[in-house]
């Protein structure tokens, strides 16, 4: 079973700041998902990446296969850019489509 | 609004009760799976459904866990005799699924309290 990890758990920015989440996961992937949620529990899906790197707006995703590590970055951050950070790992074997998901970063960005 | 829909969005019951909570996928999608989130942690996987076939069911969906998708559309997650312990955000997801892994779309939620 694939164990995912988030660091940091909480994190507080100053609005414009350049902001990194980083996952890291222990067995190989098929894809690696970032999601956000809002408080009240609905969860948005960001980016679904198998290598590379996606952008979309201000917020850019990077995927490490060889390392088996994600980061997710905001630039400029702002207020409403306030929520909780998953990263979520589809499982390589075959048959599988379970997601295993890190237990979230929680971002705070004050004006 | 054609995202995942899933209603009640709250429920309040009290132990032993049996609840249902129902999941409206996207149209088109195949794939409808359900999460089960607790204060503070990640989602964690309970079962997926591809059409109206039920292929993989987590060791955390007991025996008072049932769920079904039966025209291969909407989706019903019934748990019976409810414990606390069952309180949690439940949420559902559905994909269109191509290749070896998908996108999942989430829907708001059902936030259960079992009081």
């Amino acid at each position: 079973k694939n164990e995912v990890e988030q660091s940091p758990q909480n994190l507080t920015a100053q609005e414009g700041e350049f902001i990194t989440i980083n996952c890291s996961y222990s067995v190989g992937i098929s894809a690696l998902h970032w999601l956000q949620q809002h408080p009240g529990g609905g969860i948005v899906s960001l980016f679904m990446l198998s290598s590379g790197k996606k952008k979309h707006g201000r917020l850019i995703a990077t995927i490490n296969i060889q390392e088996k590590h994600s980061s997710l970055h905001i630039t400029a951050s702002h207020p409403r850019d306030s929520a909780v950070y998953i990263c979520a790992a589809n499982d390589s074997g075959a048959g599988s489509y379970q997601l295993t998901f890190g237990k979230g970063t929680k971002l705070s960005v004050i004006p | 609004d054609t995202g995942v829909s899933q209603n009640p969005r709250h429920k309040i019951t009290k132990r032993g009760q049996n609840v249902t909570f129902r999941c409206d996928p996207i149209s088109e999608h195949n794939r409808l799976y359900w999460y089960r989130q607790t204060l503070g942690q990640g989602p964690e996987f309970l079962t997926y459904f591809q059409n109206e076939a039920q292929l993989e069911k987590s060791r955390l969906l007991s025996d008072r866990f049932s769920a079904e998708r039966p025209k291969g559309s909407f989706s019903t997650l019934e748990i019976q005799r409810t414990e606390q312990g069952d309180s949690a955000m439940y949420l559902c997801a559905s994909s269109l699924a191509t290749g070896n892994s998908d996108e999942q779309y989430f829907g708001p939620g059902t936030r259960l309290t079992v009081t």
